[in-house]
């Protein structure tokens, strides 16, 4: 078990830009989450995978986000057009599927938009 | 829709003492999960401890306790003999409809 692990750790990009980051959950975890979390705040639910399939995403996801888990098993998570309202820290999270399993985070990436 | 409120921002206490987080959520659900998180400044988010809503013992770990009141919607850490390794965020968060839902945040400082 060597953790959910999320790439880069930080991001520095321009607005307009588009930025990709990529999260690899806890080999065997068919869950997996992506939260955002602002300065201060507590982390915000953004979506969720159940395996492959995307099962829920929040209305904080605007069509300029998109999420992928194709196998199953690492994700991505796309943000087009960059505005510096999306500056905040992405974090991925995953865990086993079971009800009371609870989820376990990685380092998250910050992205920073200027 | 889930919601979990942490009405103290910020909290502080002396080394060796003992410390408590509140927290209330608001649901309609009779089945769920409740958790603490802890958030250091290396900023991986941790689990302290987890609460299942049908049990009516507290759940402990080590050092850290809950007082879960179910029916006033109450959730609360106790830390005691506090350690300088316990600053940090603590999050109290709240698992239904398949996801968390967290709270703003209490800031712990330890006081040496």
């Amino acid at each position: 078990d060597t953790g959910v692990s999320q790439n880069p750790r930080h991001k520095i990009t321009k607005r307009g830009q588009n930025v990709t980051f990529r999260c690899d959950p806890i080999s065997e975890h068919n869950r997996l989450y992506w939260y955002r979390q602002t300065l201060g705040q507590g982390p915000e639910f953004l979506t969720y995978f159940q395996n492959e399939a995307q099962l829920e995403k929040s209305r904080l996801l605007s069509d300029r986000f998109s999420a992928e888990r194709p196998k199953g098993s690492f994700s991505t998570l796309e943000i087009q057009r960059t505005e510096q309202g999306d500056s905040a820290m992405y974090l991925c999270a995953s865990s086993p599927g079971m009800y009371n399993s609870p989820l376990h985070f990685g380092n998250g990436t910050r992205l920073t938009v200027t | 829709a889930q919601t979990v409120t942490q009405s103290q921002p910020e909290m502080s206490v002396q080394e060796a003492e003992t410390v408590t987080l509140s927290c209330t959520y608001d649901t309609s659900e009779s089945d769920y999960y409740l958790f603490w998180y802890k958030q250091p400044p290396s900023r991986q988010m941790i689990l302290v401890i987890r609460q299942e809503a049908y049990k009516q013992q507290n759940a402990t770990e080590n050092r850290f306790s809950v007082n879960f009141q179910k029916a006033a919607k109450s959730f609360s850490l106790k830390i005691s003999d506090s350690q300088l390794g316990d600053a940090a965020m603590y999050f109290c968060a709240y698992f239904g409809n398949e996801k968390l839902t967290f709270g703003t945040g209490t800031r712990l400082t330890i006081i040496p």
